[in-house]
């Protein structure tokens, strides 16, 4: 059984549109955590969440709003969409923060038209 | 800022032959960083393939092995003998911090095993 859900697997969105990415996980993790992938690029870290409070935001933009209604879970809210954001979106977990290894989900793979 | 550079794919070995996969960092948030090798297997989600958190020790899982060396911030992927079911792309990996648990990846690369 899956122990990290992502949904949808993918997301097609105009631009200008607002979508939310779910992630769910099911190994009783402390911390969770959003990365992206774009085309040719390294993923790359965007939040981490530790007991639902936000420990690091890299990421430039406010258009992206991480949101954890339950310990297991971390969605992740996109605002005003635009081309440049399509990529694949990472969701992991860990027991704890202090370098406790990540696990990941599958993704999303969003792509703005 | 910590960065990871690894051996551009694709990759291309037959089956029976040794890989090695180049992977050097720079940590300069972090004295320590704990090193990863993930691997993606096709229709599949990244998955951790060794991990080793002090300097001078080897991972070691599948038959694939990585050593980290601090003196020359080096964490090479290596196995002797690749099989098809290797095929698939690979990310070297270093925990950037310990406080937030930031994870720099490299771009990853891509193993394709002929038979």
């Amino acid at each position: 059984d899956p122990k990290i859900i992502q949904k949808p697997k993918y997301l097609v969105a105009v631009t200008g549109s607002e979508k939310i990415l779910i992630c769910e996980q099911y190994l009783g993790h402390n911390a969770m955590y959003w990365y992206r992938q774009s085309a040719k690029k390294p993923l790359e870290f965007m939040f981490s969440y530790s007991y639902q409070k936000l420990m690091d935001n890299q990421t430039a933009s406010s258009r992206f709003q991480p949101q954890s209604s339950k310990k297991n879970h971390l969605d992740l809210q996109i605002t005003a969409l635009k081309p440049d954001d399509s990529a694949t979106y990472f969701c992991a977990s860990s027991q704890d923060l202090n370098q406790d290894t990540q696990y990941f989900g599958p993704g999303t793979r969003l792509l703005v038209l | 800022g910590d960065s990871v550079t690894q051996t551009e794919g694709p990759v291309t070995v037959s089956e029976s032959e040794s890989l090695i996969i180049n992977c050097t960092y720079s940590a300069t948030s972090i004295a320590y960083p704990n090193l990863f090798w993930y691997v993606r297997y096709p229709g599949e989600g990244l998955q951790l393939l060794l991990k080793v958190i002090t300097a001078g020790q080897k991972g070691s899982s599948r038959g694939f092995e990585a050593t980290y060396n601090k003196e020359t911030t080096s964490f090479h992927l290596q196995k002797a003998s690749v099989q098809e079911s290797d095929s698939a792309v690979y990310y070297c990996a270093l925990g950037s911090s310990s406080n937030t648990n930031k994870v720099v990846f490299g771009t990853g690369t891509r193993l394709q095993v002929l038979p």
